[in-house]
């Protein structure tokens, strides 16, 4: 049992270059999230899924779009990165937000964008 | 809207000594209340959680919490530090349908 993949773990972008931050899990979750984790801002919800076909913004979506076409995947693309997108970037998942519902994080994807 | 306060943003103790870090949340019913650890350079791990029931939660690594309704309060305790306890602690919060939201952290370090 993988739990929550993440890929790549570190990455280095050029500002105005795109990318994605691949996250798959094998749980069979309904709920996925992406935040990102910056020094004193503790982690911050971008966008998050409650179920393939549906997504929605988070405290700070501007310059990521997600798409959640099956369960298992919820790729965030960076469409023109930015200095300010330099950051260290979470996926969650779980069966839904509610009581007893563990949430199991990735192992982090750093990136930098120069 | 729910939020999630922790006063301390570093803080420093003794190895052996006791150790409280502080979350105050903000929500208008009884939220789901999560403590997570993280290592430099890691990943995030569950300390404890409290849904519901006993106010104190026992944890992993000796760690508990005690939920205080009338302070709106969740603090992290655990008796006697470790110097492998130095890391980052983040109080969290949701409901029950809302994604999971974070305090800033309060990083922990351990002297000799």
């Amino acid at each position: 049992n993988a739990g929550v993949t993440q890929t790549p773990k570190f990455q280095v972008l050029k500002t105005g270059q795109s990318m994605t931050l691949q996250c798959a899990q094998d749980m069979n979750h309904e709920y996925m999230s992406w935040y990102r984790q910056d020094p004193g801002m503790g982690l911050r919800l971008i966008h998050y899924s409650v179920g393939a076909g549906i997504t929605d913004q988070g405290e700070v979506p501007n310059g990521y779009n997600v798409s959640r076409s099956t369960t298992e995947d919820f790729p965030l693309r960076l469409l023109s990165a930015a200095p300010s997108q330099t950051s260290v970037y979470f996926c969650a998942s779980s069966y839904g937000t509610g009581k007893g519902n563990t949430i199991y994080f990735g192992e982090g994807s750093w990136l930098t964008v120069v | 809207a729910q939020s999630v306060t922790q006063p301390d943003i570093h803080i420093t103790v003794s190895e052996g000594a006791s150790l409280e870090l502080r979350c105050n949340y903000s929500y208008g019913a009884t939220p789901y209340l999560f403590w997570y650890v993280q290592s430099p350079g890691q990943g995030l791990q569950l300390l404890l959680k409290y849904f519901s029931g006993d106010t104190l939660v026992q944890g992993i690594k000796g760690f508990e919490a005690e939920f205080k309704r009338s302070q709106s309060s969740f603090n992290l305790r655990k008796p006697s530090v470790h110097w492998s306890d130095a890391a980052e602690y983040f109080c969290a919060i949701n409901s029950g349908n809302t994604p999971l939201v974070f305090g800033k952290g309060t990083r922990l370090s351990v002297i000799a």
